[in-house]
């Protein structure tokens, strides 16, 4: 039973332009959401986060938005960059559940220039 | 600072074989998980340990065994080789788990033939 789901498996944004990710996750006690980038052959870098008190959170190019009624947050990346072409993982976590952190599948984002 | 280091980068095992996948972490992190990666999947919970001496398991352990006897080092253990431990293992830690995000090693690709 997936708990985070990034339903679009790629993404192809021309250089300039919004890339808008998106993830549904099907669990209400999610508290807490990060998105983390990741490299071919290297680890998931943190790129931002939000708590659940929040509907939105800024950091430069990078805003996630939360929409708990829907079960729904998205990042929205603008400009996009060519630098920016990686796999994007939507995550979450609940305090009841220990701040486990539960990943959704992955979305690759390529940036064309 | 290095970060997570995780050795080795790559490993092709024989069914049957064990083998230890080495973890460390310089940032003195009381936290430390390790997730497996399979391929158009996202990253699933297989240990994880809030601080020396102590390690639970999380979505995915049967197969797998960690201990933690330094703040440092998380060592996780593969006793019987299966080819469904063919994966990419990641290894993270943060200083505590209250939505704080978690720094990840650039991984452990592990093949069992």
């Amino acid at each position: 039973d997936q708990q985070v789901k990034q339903n679009s498996p790629s993404l192809s944004v021309q250089e300039g332009r919004i890339s808008i990710l998106n993830c549904d996750y099907t669990n209400s006690m999610f508290d807490y959401f990060l998105w983390y980038k990741k490299y071919p052959a290297e680890g998931p870098t943190f790129l931002i986060s939000i708590s659940s008190i929040k509907d939105k959170n800024e950091d430069g190019r990078f805003t996630v938005f939360l929409n708990k009624s829907a079960k729904h947050l998205s990042l929205h990346i603008v400009p996009s960059q060519p630098g920016d072409s990686a796999v994007y993982f939507c995550a979450a976590s609940a305090r009841e559940y220990g701040n486990k952190l539960v990943f959704g599948a992955g979305t690759i984002l390529r940036v064309k220039s | 600072n290095a970060g997570v280091t995780q050795t080795p980068k790559f490993r092709i095992l024989k069914i049957g074989q064990s083998m230890t996948l080495q973890c460390t972490q310089d940032m003195n992190h009381n936290y430390m998980y390790w997730y497996r990666q399979d391929p158009g999947m996202g990253l699933k919970l297989i240990y994880y340990s809030v601080g020396a001496g102590i390690t639970d398991k999380g979505e995915v352990p049967n197969g797998y065994n960690v201990s933690r006897s330094t703040t440092e080092d998380f060592p996780l253990r593969l006793e019987l080789a299966a080819p469904s431990q063919t994966s990419v293992y990641f290894c993270a830690s943060n200083p505590s788990g209250d939505n704080q995000p978690q720094h990840f090693g650039d991984g452990t690709r592990l093949s069992i033939l």
